[in-house]
């Protein structure tokens, strides 16, 4: 099973600055089936990226996904208020299916 | 407009079980797997189970395999998750979701149902 590992845990930043989040996982993700997803306190979390760089439906052009193999990136051009929030990685494997999920990576404002 | 809608969540004692149920509408539902993805009390998020479009395939964490049990009724446009031998561990915020644009990332969410498992 592929462990999916976020840092850093948080990242304090002011608005308007540029955030870098990273996920690396254990084992080489195949068809660069990575997500990554933002969540709010008691909300659903949101999908912002899919297949390592491609943006979901609605999704500012602020956030980008990059990587492959094993190293993957989220960044966050200029940071909004709107924009702190906790941030997961996720894979996928298809053969049987299954979805994990990297700890999340908290971004804070400083 | 796309939505899914659980309800079933509560508190249960350990070993109990609960059914949970998900209503989905705006989108074709039988065309799209369905998953059942947790998160317990600040942690993380943790993928549990996911079912094919027609119902005939299941997949499960090993969390949970042998005690859990997905289903869905596509005339009724619901998913269900059975759960039975429920633990502390189990406690968590239930969320469906699927994955309509590709099968990697799910890009529908419900707003969740909280499973909480104490004596």
């Amino acid at each position: 099973e592929i462990v999916l590992t976020q840092s850093p845990g948080t990242l304090s930043l002011s608005p308007g600055e540029r955030a870098t989040l990273s996920c690396r996982a254990s084992q080489s993700v195949s068809s660069s089936y990575l997500a990554w997803y933002q969540q709010k306190p008691g909300q659903a979390p949101r999908l912002l990226i899919y297949g390592a760089s491609s943006r979901a439906t609605g999704i500012p052009d602020r956030f980008s996904g990059s990587g492959s193999g094993t190293d993957f990136t989220l960044t966050i051009s200029r940071l909004e208020p709107e924009d702190f929030a906790v941030y997961y990685c996720q894979q996928y494997g298809s053969s049987p299916p299954i979805w994990t999920f990297g700890q999340g990576t908290k971004v804070e404002i400083k | 407009e796309v939505q899914l809608v659980e309800s079933g969540g509560g508190l249960v004692q350990p070993g109990g079980s609960l059914r949970l149920s998900c209503a989905a509408s705006g989108f074709t539902f039988s065309s799209y797997a369905m998953s059942w993805v947790r998160q317990a009390p600040g942690k993380g998020l943790e993928w549990v189970s996911a079912i094919s479009g027609s119902g005939g395939s299941t997949y499960y964490a090993d969390s949970v395999k042998g005690r859990f049990t997905i289903s869905r009724d596509n005339s009724k446009n619901t998913l269900y998750l059975q759960m039975n031998s429920l633990r502390a561990e189990d406690t968590a915020v239930y969320y469906c979701a699927t994955t309509t644009v590709t099968p990697d990332a799910f890009d529908i969410w419900g707003q969740g149902t909280m499973v909480t498992v104490s004596s």
